[in-house]
């Protein structure tokens, strides 16, 4: 398997533009994470989704920010309009929650460089 | 909801000692507890996790503890080597009991850098 993949791995932006990130979390796993980090903030949940269904997303800072999950194959996180403090690490991660007892590791993808100017 | 607290912040130690970190958590009804490390400019990745019914669990130089009445557990890392430079996080996790739904949410810590000095 190819483990959690996202795109971009690095968005350079100018303010005011909109962003979309993309997370394929790895094949048969049914909770996707979408995480930010910064350094001063550290890894920051912003929402969650099980069976494609969003959970919580009560970390998502603002109305600029939303996100989908369509099918089980894939995610976007959507910034709109971006501002520079935005800037961040964005990690998308993946688990298999289908079974009692199934492992709860949370397996992360490279992460999307995001730079608003 | 579940908050955890991790410390040091920072930590540097020479190569070949022990390094220890500890993080409290929160509630009570946690009962999954992974380290995670993470490499600089890379991903973070499971190194070893605990649950509630165990007290401790080793892994070669690593080994994790947990204490459930004071809501506390720590990670110890023994004989220290320069690849152990990396920041390292704490999560905690709430599962229901057999038959309830869990999603995986995991709540981290604030991270720890552990730097390894040769």
């Amino acid at each position: 398997d190819a483990g959690v993949i996202q795109s971009p791995r690095h968005e350079v932006t100018e303010m005011g533009q909109e962003v979309t990130l993309r997370c394929k979390p790895i094949s048969g796993h049914n909770s996707l994470f979408w995480y930010r980090q910064t350094m001063m903030r550290g890894l920051e949940l912003l929402i969650y989704f099980n069976n494609n269904v969003p959970i919580d997303d009560s970390g998502m800072p603002e109305d600029r920010f939303s996100a989908k999950m369509p099918n089980a194959s894939f995610s976007t996180l959507k910034i709109q309009p971006s501002e520079p403090r935005d800037s961040a690490v964005y990690f998308c991660a993946s688990s298999d929650m289908r079974r009692q007892g199934s492992s709860y590791e949370q397996y992360f993808g490279p992460g999307t460089r995001l730079t608003v100017t | 909801g579940e908050n955890v607290e991790q410390h040091p912040s920072t930590l540097s130690v020479q190569e070949g000692d022990s390094a220890v970190i500890k993080c409290t958590y929160s509630d009570s009804a946690s009962n999954y507890f992974p380290w995670y490390k993470q490499e600089l400019g890379k991903r973070p990745q499971l190194i070893i996790d605990i649950r509630s019914n165990v007290g401790e669990k080793k892994d070669q130089r690593i080994a994790v503890t947990l204490n459930k009445t004071a809501k506390h557990f720590s990670l110890h890392i023994t004989e220290t080597q320069p690849e152990d430079s990396a920041v390292y996080f704490c999560a905690a996790s709430r599962k229901l009991n057999a038959g309830g739904t869990s999603y995986g949410k995991l709540t981290f810590g604030q991270g720890t850098i552990l730097t390894v000095h040769p």
